[in-house]
């Protein structure tokens, strides 16, 4: 199973919007509701922020939204704040029933 | 509140075995399964298997399958990751996490295991 395919890095300057996009196939992303996106800050263990393709758990900010269209799902964050600075990752289950990350992004809020 | 508490870090040879626990606090054992990812330095996140906590049935990635085993022991809310024939390329982060319909929540704090000679 190769990894679903996220941009490396993205930028964005504090109370803007950025969106990470995650794309994968009709075996993944397209084929099942079940997607989630993770925020890592250095050292740190993952954190769910979405689950659901566009469902934020209790205490997340509503500032993080997701979405999905086809293969391709996509993170927003708008009015960025300098705490957002951190990898996010995207995760999907599969039709092999077994779950895959993607590549990982790297957001930095110059 | 819901948490999850890995062993503490661990040093092997190329060739050993390494085993990481997950003890499981704050919620019914059996209701979740519990999941392993790795993460090499600087790298993404790798999802490696899981566990039905509550008949013991796995699913393992290919890229691991016949190197790593996960069992459980419900008496003490424990899961266990065992990954065999070491390589310095399994030197990584391995977190185990909790999951509900797909969500990966919480994570454990990591355990670091450093794969040298």
């Amino acid at each position: 199973q190769s990894a679903l395919t996220q941009p490396a890095s993205v930028s964005g300057s504090p109370g803007q919007s950025i969106t990470i996009s995650c794309t994968g196939t009709s075996s993944d992303v397209g084929g099942y509701t079940y997607v989630s996106w993770y925020q890592q800050h250095p050292g740190k263990a993952p954190k769910l922020i979405i689950y659901d393709v566009s469902d934020r758990p209790s205490g997340v900010s509503n500032r993080f939204s997701g979405s999905k269209s086809g293969n391709t799902a996509s993170l927003t964050i708008s009015g960025l704040q300098a705490e957002d600075e951190a990898d996010y990752y995207c995760n999907s289950y599969t039709s092999s029933t077994t779950l895959v990350f993607g590549g990982g992004t790297k957001l930095t809020v110059v | 509140q819901v948490q999850l508490v890995q062993s503490g870090a661990e040093v092997k040879k190329p060739g050993a075995s390494v085993k990481v626990s997950c003890k499981a606090s704050g919620y019914s054992f059996t209701n979740y399964a519990i999941h392993w990812v790795r993460q090499a330095p600087g790298q993404r996140l790798e999802w490696m298997g899981w566990i039905n906590t509550g008949n013991g049935d796995t699913k393992y990635s290919q890229r691991f399958q016949g190197r790593v085993t996960i069992t459980r022991d419900t008496s003490a809310s424990t899961a266990y990751m065992e990954l065999s024939s070491l390589r310095s390329e399994d030197t990584a982060i391995y977190y185990c996490t909790r999951e509900h319909r797909i969500r990966l929540d919480p994570w454990g704090q990591g355990t670091l295991v450093t794969v040298s000679s």
